[in-house]
């Protein structure tokens, strides 16, 4: 089964620091990778997909396919992206398979 | 726009108790999926609908769980003699299109119904 591995259950950074969440996920010839987040109180929401390249809020993430990665950068952590981010990759039939997530922390 | 919404929100129920979870996915939504979610875990898939055609049940965790889409947009997800390791929270997405091939669509989740068997 396909395995989607989040090493750090909690990250935290002071603001203006720069993070990184790490995610590794199972070989996959043509992986299709996402990253989530939830914030407190709100629901699980999109942050971005590896098959559009594209920059939200100021995270990127690149699919190293040697490495099979997937992390999630910034350079200068808010205090406003403290939440749980998980990582996800699409399995062979439907379902995404998540991670357990990383609960980021940003401090003064 | 509204979006993926559930009710109820919260469930407490007896041991051995039936319960139904509703999910609404946004409207023109095909694809609908059901995760659930135990405390300090990521969402397991549980079960995928296009339309109202269950395409796969793999993650039902028992014959104790069932779930239906009887016309392709709410979506209720049963749960008969509840045991207490199925208390977590059971998340509903839907997703504008069908999911196949290398699609690359996101899914968008509804708030959550967190159950809770005593």
């Amino acid at each position: 089964a396909q395995r989607v591995t989040q090493p750090e259950k909690l990250l935290s950074v002071f603001k203006g620091a720069p993070v990184e969440l790490k995610c590794n996920y199972s070989y996959s010839g043509s992986p299709e990778l996402f990253w989530y987040v939830q914030y407190s109180r709100q629901r699980l929401q999109l942050l971005l997909r590896h098959i559009s390249r594209e920059s939200i809020k100021g995270f990127t993430a690149d699919l190293n396919k040697g490495e099979t990665s997937f992390h999630l950068k910034k350079p200068f952590a808010q205090e406003e992206d403290s939440a749980m981010y998980y990582c996800a990759q699409r399995g062979a039939g439907y379902a995404l398979n998540f991670g357990k997530g990383t609960s980021l922390l940003v401090t003064p | 726009g509204a979006g993926v919404s559930q009710s109820p929100r919260y469930k407490v129920a007896k041991r051995g108790q039936d319960v139904a979870l509703r999910c609404d996915p946004i409207s023109g939504h095909v694809s609908l999926f059901w995760y659930q979610q135990a405390l300090g875990q990521g969402p397991e898939f549980l079960t995928y609908f296009q339309n109202e055609a269950q395409l796969d049940k793999s993650g039902l965790p028992s014959d104790r769980f069932f779930a239906e889409r009887p016309e392709g947009s709410v979506s209720t997800l049963k749960i008969q003699r509840t045991q207490q390791e199925d208390s977590a929270v059971y998340l509903c997405a839907s997703s504008p299109r069908w999911v196949g091939g290398q699609g690359g669509e996101g899914q968008y989740f509804g708030p959550g119904t967190r159950l809770t068997v005593t």
